[in-house]
């Protein structure tokens, strides 16, 4: 199974500041990620895919980059509804097929 | 494109749950549907999928032999239905459409609002 582990758990910032959010794969996924943005009570929304690609509808200050096992999800000025959870999620060939990241809450300092 | 979800469910150590999604604003046979699930104040787990065009499903191995993903295209709704139910099954169930016409790309582009499936004695 390839893990994916996020961090930090937890990052605390302003609205109008920089957010950088990571991922990193246990190993080689090439760019088959993406990125979900969940609020409480809601289903998760679809970011980034393959690792660079905005989903229609999502602003332009979302940007993913990376490949092979690293990966960053950045929000280049925070507005208020950007605070909520971030999950990465990989695909491959391998057992499971698709996992997940344990999160990272991104919250109002 | 919208996906309707059944109401939440309580259900007792051992039974089983089906759980509805019914699909608009799009032909519901030319995406694939997955099945999510997230106990609470936890992640996300994949549960599988079903190709709604020819009835095929993949399952996730850890659900093999107690998960079971159908369709009724006569009225666009993927079902889901878990079999053996313990408290550890307590989560909402969300199902997803893929993100690409007539292939499982495994990126999940629009969700149904969830389905919560509580299971206790």
């Amino acid at each position: 199974e390839i893990v994916l582990t996020q961090s930090p758990a937890t990052l605390s910032l302003s609205p109008g500041e920089r957010a950088t959010l990571s991922c990193t794969a246990s190993q080689n996924i090439y760019i088959y990620l993406a990125w979900y943005q969940q609020k409480p009570g809601q289903a998760p929304r679809l970011l980034i895919y393959d690792a660079s690609n905005r989903a229609t509808g999502i602003p332009a200050r979302f940007s993913g980059s990376g490949s092979g096992t690293d990966f960053t999800l950045t929000i280049s000025s925070l507005e208020a509804e950007d605070f909520a959870v971030y999950y990465c999620q990989q695909r491959s060939n391998w057992p499971p097929p698709i996992t997940f990241g344990q999160g990272t809450r991104l919250e109002i300092k | 494109v919208q996906l309707v979800q059944s109401g939440a469910e309580m259900k007792k150590p051992g039974a089983s749950v089906k759980v509805s999604c019914k699909a608009s604003g799009y032909t519901f046979t030319d995406y694939y549907i997955h099945w999510v699930r997230q106990a609470p104040g936890q992640g996300l787990e994949w549960m599988g999928w079903i190709n709604p065009h020819s009835g095929d499903t993949n399952y996730a191995q850890n659900f093999q032999g107690r998960v079971t993903m159908t369709r009724d295209t006569s009225i666009s709704t993927a079902y889901m239905e878990l079999t053996g139910l313990t408290s550890d099954d307590t989560a909402v169930y969300y199902c997803a459409r893929d993100l690409l016409e007539a292939v499982a790309v495994y990126f999940f582009a629009s969700w149904g609002q969830g389905t919560l499936v509580t299971v206790s004695s």
